[in-house]
């Protein structure tokens, strides 16, 4: 199993561009989350998915688009990227049962100037 | 007042020593309970779990809930260079399922010294 994958590892954006980071799970899990990580504010949920076709607003949604149209994949799309987007995202899978473990992909570092 | 706070930190300590990190939370709907771990440019791990109040121990890893205060911490005994990392808790009013959305503390960053 690879786990929670993510691409690219690193981007850097000039204001006003668009750009998708790809997120992919192998281990068949239905809840899928995005969050993003600054410092000083720890991890804040952008959106979440319970399943193919479903989606949710998280804490911070706003310039943030997502779609689910598999159970594996779960890509975020930055519309129209400003400075302040500039973070730390991180992926993360959970299963429907058992604790509540949420399983993190290895962050996509992104710049935006 | 934010649903989770967390001491700021960062904590340095001496190789050995036991560390107790700490949160507290307003929502008295959390039930569940987590410590996750993240190393530099790593994504989080989960390190500890505990359901409502009470004790839980894993090796050098403690995590203690009291839920009448609204406080959970987790403990490091022996502490080792290994173990500098961030730790974030993290909490849940519902288990896993289709509202399993965690909320996380700030995280607080520790530094073990050999």
């Amino acid at each position: 199993n690879a786990g929670v994958t993510q691409t690219p590892k690193f981007q850097v954006l000039k204001t006003g561009q668009s750009m998708t980071l790809q997120c992919a799970q192998d281990m068949n899990h239905e809840y899928m989350s995005w969050y993003r990580q600054d410092p000083g504010m720890g991890l804040r949920l952008i959106h979440y998915s319970v399943g193919a076709g479903i989606t949710d607003q998280g804490e911070v949604p706003n310039g943030y688009n997502v779609s689910r149209s598999t159970t594996e994949d779960f890509p975020l799309r930055l519309l129209s990227a400003a400075p302040s987007q500039t973070s730390v995202y991180f992926c993360a899978s959970s299963p429907w049962t058992g604790n509540n473990e949420q399983f993190f992909g290895p962050g996509t570092r992104l710049t935006v100037l | 007042q934010k649903e989770v706070e967390q001491d700021p930190g960062p904590l340095s300590v001496p190789e050995g020593a036991i560390v107790s990190l700490n949160c507290t939370y307003s929502n008295s709907a959390f039930q569940y309970f987590m410590w996750y771990r993240q190393y530099s440019r790593k994504g989080p791990e989960l390190l500890m779990y505990t359901y409502s109040s009470g004790n839980k121990e894993d090796g050098r890893f403690t995590a203690q809930v009291d839920k009448s205060s609204k406080y959970i911490s987790l403990f490091i005994r022996d502490s080792q260079p290994s173990d500098s990392a961030t730790y974030l808790c993290a909490m849940s009013a519902t288990p896993a399922g289709a509202n399993s959305k965690l909320t996380f503390g700030k995280g607080i960053t520790l530094s073990v010294r050999p």
